[in-house]
């Protein structure tokens, strides 16, 4: 089973700020890696596909990269609306999984 | 519009079974492949089952393999979850996602989710 790991757990950065998040898995994924934004109370919602793609309506200022076993999803500009939970996934290999996440919150 | 809709959960005591489904709605639902995931109070992202298209390849968590049955009605462009002998670290919220091959095959849609805690 391929292990997702998350750093930080949790990230403090001021609106306006650069916010960058980390992904590493425990063998290569390739580029099949999604990221996912949570808010309070909803479903996920995915962001990036195959490690570097955003999905149709995410903002340019999401953007991934990495290949292999080291991945990061970076947000150049934060909005309020951006305050979330990011979650990282491989679907190289069964079971997909997730990483544990990261909490993005205000500074 | 493109939606996912849960339903079914419910407070259920430990050893009890319960069938969870997820309607699906404002696209054609049967040449997608369609998963199961779902998130223990407070807690990340789980993913549980993954149904093929046609129904006939499934795959399981190894927390569930044995217990929970993945299935469909293309005709009813309905989604299942059928689990048996329920445990307590079966509490979550469990979301139906679709997956799209286009996409890696990231899960492009989700649903809001249908909460099964499981209590005696």
């Amino acid at each position: 089973e391929i292990v997702m790991t998350q750093s930080p757990a949790t990230l403090s950065v001021s609106p306006g700020e650069r916010a960058t998040l980390s992904c590493r898995a425990s063998q290569s994924v390739s580029s099949n890696l999604a990221w996912y934004q949570q808010r309070p109370g909803q479903a996920p919602r995915l962001l990036i596909y195959v490690a570097s793609t955003r999905a149709t309506g995410i903002p340019a200022r999401f953007s991934g990269s990495g290949s292999g076993t080291e991945f990061a999803l970076t947000i150049s500009s934060l909005q309020s609306e951006d305050f979330a939970v990011y979650y990282c996934q491989q679907y190289n290999d069964w079971p997909y999984s997730f990483g544990q996440g990261t909490k993005l919150e205000i500074k | 519009q493109v939606q996912l809709v849960e339903s079914g959960g419910g407070v259920v005591q430990p050893g009890k079974s319960l069938r969870i489904s997820c309607a699906a709605s404002g696209f054609t639902f049967s040449p997608y492949s369609m998963h199961w995931v779902r998130q223990a109070p407070g807690k990340g992202l789980e993913w549980v089952a993954v149904i093929s298209y046609n129904g006939i390849n499934k795959y399981y968590a190894d927390s569930v393999r044995g217990r929970f049955t993945i299935s469909r009605d293309n005709s009813k462009d309905t989604l299942y979850l059928q689990m048996n002998s329920l445990r307590a670290a079966d509490t979550a919220l469990y979301y139906c996602a679709r997956d799209n091959l286009g996409m890696g095959p990231a899960f492009d849609i989700w649903g809001q989710g249908t909460m099964v805690t499981v209590s005696s």
